[in-house]
């Protein structure tokens, strides 16, 4: 059981906006830690794809984006492709410096 | 570039220990943070513990803290992660991944499928 809670699936056609959710508590999100998130596509290691709650490393496309507030966090794509069909996981720390993941989402673009 | 590159996979007895190594380039060895990650098969990201290679402190997971150890040559640039007893419980892939200056893992190593089998 994860600490964070993220929905197991979500789907959306080419072209539409999805959102995944990430929910945690007061002793992580909303402790004020920042929340990160990953891809990962079959038979590879995750990929950074948003640091620090909003952020985007050099080479995510802005289509992507992410938001927080206090105890829950979001990841939205849009403008579905079928590239970004991959499992997404939300991480951050709690209030002992542990880190913490959400248990995953998989993304299905129909 | 900037990478990690693990070593390769390993096929262990219950009960038996293994110690997978990290070895960075591209980058100030000593200047961030190595974590170790695990992901059994089909399931979710685990995380371990982390190791400063500047110190060699450490912190571990509630979970692993009587069974794993992190450790680092500074002169070889590589980190280590330790795990013993282990069960079929711990059949997994183990990633070594930096820890950016903002928390986040910002380079991941290839990983390093471990299997325990009797």
């Amino acid at each position: 059981q994860s600490v964070l809670t993220q929905p197991p699936s979500v789907s959306g056609a080419p072209g539409q906006r999805v959102t995944i959710s990430c929910t945690g508590s007061s002793s992580n999100l909303g402790a004020g830690y920042a929340v990160h998130w990953y891809q990962q596509l079959p038979g590879t290691a995750p990929k950074l794809l948003i640091y620090a709650n909003n952020n985007r490393p050099s080479g995510v496309p802005d289509r992507i984006s992410g938001s927080k507030s206090d105890t829950s966090a979001s990841l939205a794509i849009t403008g579905l492709q079928a590239e970004d069909e991959a499992d997404y996981y939300c991480q951050s720390y709690d209030i002992n410096l542990n880190v913490v993941f959400g248990g995953g989402t998989k993304l299905t673009v129909l | 570039q900037v990478q990690l590159v693990q070593s390769g996979a390993e096929v262990k007895k219950p009960g038996a220990s293994v110690k997978v190594s990290c070895k960075a380039s591209g980058y100030t060895f000593s200047g961030y943070y190595i974590h170790w990650v695990r992901q059994a098969p089909g399931q979710g990201l685990e995380w371990l513990g982390w190791t400063n290679p500047k110190s060699g402190g450490t912190h571990y997971a509630r979970k692993f803290q009587d069974r794993v150890t992190m450790t680092r040559d500074t002169s070889i640039s590589t980190a280590y992660m330790e795990l013993t007893w282990l069960t079929s419980d711990d059949t997994a892939v183990y990633y070594c991944v930096r820890d950016d200056t903002g928390d986040a893992y910002d380079i991941w190593g290839q990983g390093t499928m471990v299997t325990v089998s009797s």
